[in-house]
């Protein structure tokens, strides 16, 4: 059972570069996110997906794009890489949302990736 | 916006000693306050959660205490051993039907000395 697989785990990019990261899960979870990690600043949400085919902006959506086309696929999209897009990047995903107390699924992480753009 | 204040920053601890990383939210609308645990090179992984509606949760040695009017939350960790040394996270959120949508800390760097 792998979990929540992310690739690739490293990439150097050139400013101006485009790239996609995948997240694979195979939990069968409804929800997934997409979070970038830079130091200091905690996890922060760019994109998230409460289902396949839908998709919705996060905290810090400006310069990715999401698209959700399986419902254990989840890809983010950078159209042209900027140096302030280095980070790591990371996957997440949960069941969706029950009732009361039990509708706090956890988010279950891939390990990430880790992207520099020069 | 940080809605999510996290401290300390870094912590340095005696093996056998007790951890404490506090956090301080602004939405009264979070009813859902998660620790996560991160190992370097590793996602975060969830260590222990709490509900607004109890003032202390314990697992083991990992133990929140919640402060619903000061809007604070705290975790505590006891007999701290080297293999807790990792990155903590406090979050938040709030019950939707948009998603689970964490509002993570800035994350406190836990090293316990043998």
């Amino acid at each position: 059972n792998a979990g929540v697989t992310q690739t690739p785990k490293f990439r150097v990019l050139k400013t101006g570069q485009s790239m996609t990261l995948l997240c694979a899960q195979d939990m069968n979870h409804e929800y997934m996110y997409w979070y970038r990690q830079d130091p200091g600043m905690g996890l922060r949400l760019i994109h998230y997906s409460v289902g396949e085919g839908t998709t919705a902006k996060g905290e810090v959506p400006d310069g990715y794009n999401v698209s959700r086309l399986k419902k254990q696929n989840f890809l983010l999209g950078l159209e042209s890489a900027a140096p302030s897009q280095t980070s790591v990047y990371f996957c997440a995903s949960s069941y969706s949302w029950g009732a009361g107390w039990t509708s706090n699924q956890p988010q279950h992480f891939g390990d990430g990736t880790r992207l520099s753009i020069l | 916006q940080q809605q999510v204040k996290q401290s300390p920053q870094s912590l340095i601890v005696q093996k056998g000693g007790i951890s404490i990383i506090n956090c301080a939210y602004e939405n009264t609308a979070f009813d859902y306050f998660p620790w996560y645990q991160q190992f370097p090179g590793k996602g975060p992984a969830l260590l222990i959660a709490i509900r607004p509606d109890v003032s202390e949760k314990k697992e083991g040695r990992f133990t929140i205490s919640f402060n619903k009017s000061a809007k604070q939350f705290s975790l505590h960790i006891m007999d701290s051993q080297p293999g807790d040394s990792a990155t903590y996270f406090c979050a938040a959120s709030t019950a939707s039907t948009s998603g689970s949508r964490l509002t993570f800390g800035e994350g406190t760097q836990l090293t316990v000395n043998p």
